[in-house]
């Protein structure tokens, strides 16, 4: 298997504009997890979908981002507008979900974000 | 609520000396525990877990993890660190929820190995 999938890896752009992030998670997979990583906050959990269903939006952080998830091997997380503090590496991940017994995450290789 | 500590931000060790990277757990049942490592411009890579049974998890690269619940810690551990060993550790827990469950990490530790 490929691993979890995202695209762009980076992506400059600037303030005002609408960013879109794109991730495929592992066949099979039934859940799946969009991540914010900074030094300032570490890693925090944005939202997370079960079957293509949103279950915890919580630490999304304003109403100018948004996530989908159409399909089980596609999803996206877009901002807009973007700001200069979005900048930011934003991890995908995605599990086995409740049909697994770990729940054992699997990480994309990022999307390093930069907002001028 | 799940939730792990890790009291240090930073372990600094020799080369060929044991490393310990601390993880202490807070949870209400039968915890399910995690080691992930993050390489420089890399994602997190998992690297170990502990469900049930013995208390001793082995994973990749060599590493261990000692499962303690009278301590409610889960302590990653090397008998000898390597400099390419050199990363970003979290710990995390599993929370479960209604729909779908989810992990919860620490803060990170950065292990510095050097030669």
């Amino acid at each position: 298997d490929a691993g979890v999938i995202q695209s762009p890896r980076h992506e400059v752009t600037e303030m005002g504009q609408e960013v879109t992030l794109r991730c495929k998670p592992i066949s099979g997979h039934n859940s799946l997890f969009w991540y914010r990583q900074t030094m300032m906050r570490g890693l925090e959990l944005l939202i997370y979908f079960n079957n293509n269903v949103p279950i915890d939006d919580s630490g999304m952080p304003e109403d100018r981002f948004s996530a989908k998830m159409p399909n089980a091997s596609f999803s996206t997380l877009k901002i807009q507008p973007s700001e200069p503090r979005d900048s930011a590496v934003y991890f995908c991940a995605s599990s086995q979900g409740l049909a697994g017994r770990s729940d054992t995450q699997y990480f994309g290789p990022g999307t390093r974000l930069t907002v001028l | 609520a799940q939730s792990v500590a890790q009291p240090e931000d930073q372990v600094n060790v020799a080369e060929g000396n044991p490393l310990t990277v601390k993880c202490t757990y807070s949870v209400s049942g039968n915890p399910y525990l995690f080691w992930y490592v993050q390489y420089p411009n890399r994602g997190l890579q998992f690297l170990l877990k502990y469900i049930t049974g013995d208390n001793l998890v082995k994973g990749s690269y060599g590493f261990e993890a000692e499962f303690n619940k009278s301590q409610t810690s889960f302590h990653l551990k090397k008998p000898s660190a390597l400099v390419s060993d050199s990363a970003l550790y979290f710990c995390a827990v599993r929370r479960q929820m209604e729909y779908g469950n989810k992990l919860v990490f620490g803060a990170g530790t950065i292990l510095r190995v050097k030669s």
